[in-house]
């Protein structure tokens, strides 16, 4: 069992769509993070959750909402997206945060593609 | 705020050549620094990671990376590398204490078999 999994793999969908996608971590890790990666941009930054509570909201519109039910998932619902949205959504989980160095493990990706 | 520098987008070698990729970051107070490996079709994974003591970093497959402070830079080098490093790394700062990773935007490595 990898450490990190997302789904969808891929997703189209259209501007009117609502859809979701989902993480889920198998390390026990009680940390949790959602990444936009569009080409040739650094990572961005979106949410994280640390211990279920959202602890940082990067400026993400509302058009993306993230759900944490527990510290092994995770969920980014979309709706009302616009063709600008189409990126890789990387998952990424670590444990605890601050003093140890703390790297973060990551999952495969959604590649979204937003029509 | 933070920022992260990548100074090559794109670097080219033949194997056995040597690597050295240039990563400067802006961020006033005490950080974790990370590199980051993206093999193609695969996850981004942990390269190595300075989080205190020694600045001279050892990580997975042959790569090391120097933390110095005053220039506030963490390179990332090998000595000889593989036509198997060819992939896309990212170095990442995050202060301690804090849950903000912030990421460069990469430098796509191709060797030359």
């Amino acid at each position: 069992e990898t450490g990190v999994t997302q789904t969808p793999r891929h997703l189209v969908m259209g501007m009117t769509n609502k859809k979701s996608l989902k993480c889920e971590q198998h390390l026990g890790h009680n940390a949790m993070y959602w990444y936009k990666q569009s080409a040739k941009k650094p990572l961005e930054l979106m949410f994280v959750y640390s211990l279920e509570e959202r602890v940082e909201n990067n400026s993400v519109p509302s058009r993306f909402s993230p759900e944490c039910p527990n510290s092994s998932h995770l969920f980014l619902h979309l709706h009302t997206l616009q063709p600008e949205d189409s990126a890789l959504y990387l998952c990424a989980s670590s444990q605890d945060w601050g003093f140890k160095g703390n790297e973060q493990f990551f999952g495969p990706g959604t590649r979204l593609t937003v029509l | 705020a933070q920022s992260v520098s990548q100074h090559n987008h794109h670097v080219i070698l033949s194997e056995a050549a040597s690597l050295e990729l240039g990563c400067n970051y802006s961020y006033g107070g005490t950080v974790n620094l990370f590199w980051y490996v993206q093999y193609p079709g695969q996850h981004l994974q942990l390269l190595l990671k300075y989080f205190s003591g020694d600045p001279l970093v050892k990580g997975i497959k042959g790569f090391e990376a120097e933390f110095i402070k005053s220039k506030f830079s963490f390179n990332l080098r090998k000595p000889s590398v593989q036509w198997s490093d060819t992939a896309e790394y990212f170095c990442a700062v995050r202060n301690t204490g804090g849950f903000k990773t912030i990421f460069g935007a990469g430098t796509r490595l191709f060797v030359k078999a």
